[in-house]
């Protein structure tokens, strides 16, 4: 079955400063996809960064990067530099070749002025 | 850009009313989404459509249908609505399966 396990319920960083959130997955497939989706208070989603398995190469968008490690079925997120703006939850997420995308339960992350 | 488009954004419903949510999207996009959000937790797929006259079942489908007649709309159904129904709904669509979605504002559901 596929799963996304989100360790980290609520976290803290110092606005300007870096934050790591933490995700792990477990799929049997060898082809898929993760992302990463805010979610601020508005209750939009919205999509932050999409890895493809298949590449090794990390993704990275402006001040938001991966650290995918696909040996260890681990997919972090790390922003840059926090702002204001980032705080939100943030939800990761793993979809298989079958179209079903599974998400996490979630982190919280609070930016501290 | 209207992009996804649900109504309404707010329902109240008795138990054992039925409704429907409505969806729709102007990106021509084939794949389509239902989610449920539960305080507190993540997001879980209901039912997905990869096109036109094409459904199939999510997660939790349990208590919901679902149709996609055209491109653009994929309402949700709740038939005889229940406590355990109260949630938020979010609907999405992606141009393919692995491409990002993108997700309409949501619809807060109490069932009373």
């Amino acid at each position: 079955a596929q799963t996304v396990t989100q360790s980290q319920p609520e976290m803290s960083v110092q606005e300007a400063e870096t934050v790591t959130l933490s995700c792990t997955y477990d799929t049997s497939e060898s082809d898929y996809y993760l992302f990463w989706y805010k979610q601020p208070p508005s209750r939009q989603m919205i999509l932050v960064i999409r890895q493809e398995a298949y590449k090794q190469q990390n993704a990275t968008e402006n001040r938001f990067s991966v650290n995918f490690q696909k040996a260890a079925k681990s997919f972090s997120l790390k922003i840059s530099d926090s702002q204001l703006g980032d705080a939100a939850m943030y939800f990761c997420a793993s979809m298989n070749r079958d179209d079903k995308i599974i998400f996490g339960k979630g982190t919280r992350l609070h930016i501290l002025p | 850009n209207a992009g996804v488009t649900q109504t309404p954004k707010f329902r109240i419903l008795k138990i054992g009313q039925s409704m429907t949510l409505q969806c729709t999207q102007d990106m021509n996009h084939n794949y389509m989404y239902w989610y449920r959000q539960d305080p507190g937790m993540g997001l879980k797929l209901i039912y997905y459509s990869v096109g036109a006259g094409i459904t199939d079942k999510g997660e939790v489908p349990n208590g919901y249908n679902v149709s996609r007649s055209t491109t653009e709309d994929f309402p949700l159904r709740l038939e005889l609505a229940a406590p355990s129904q109260t949630s938020v709904y979010f609907c999405a669509s992606s141009y393919s399966g692995n491409q990002p979605q993108h997700f309409g504002d949501g619809t807060r559901l109490s069932i009373l």
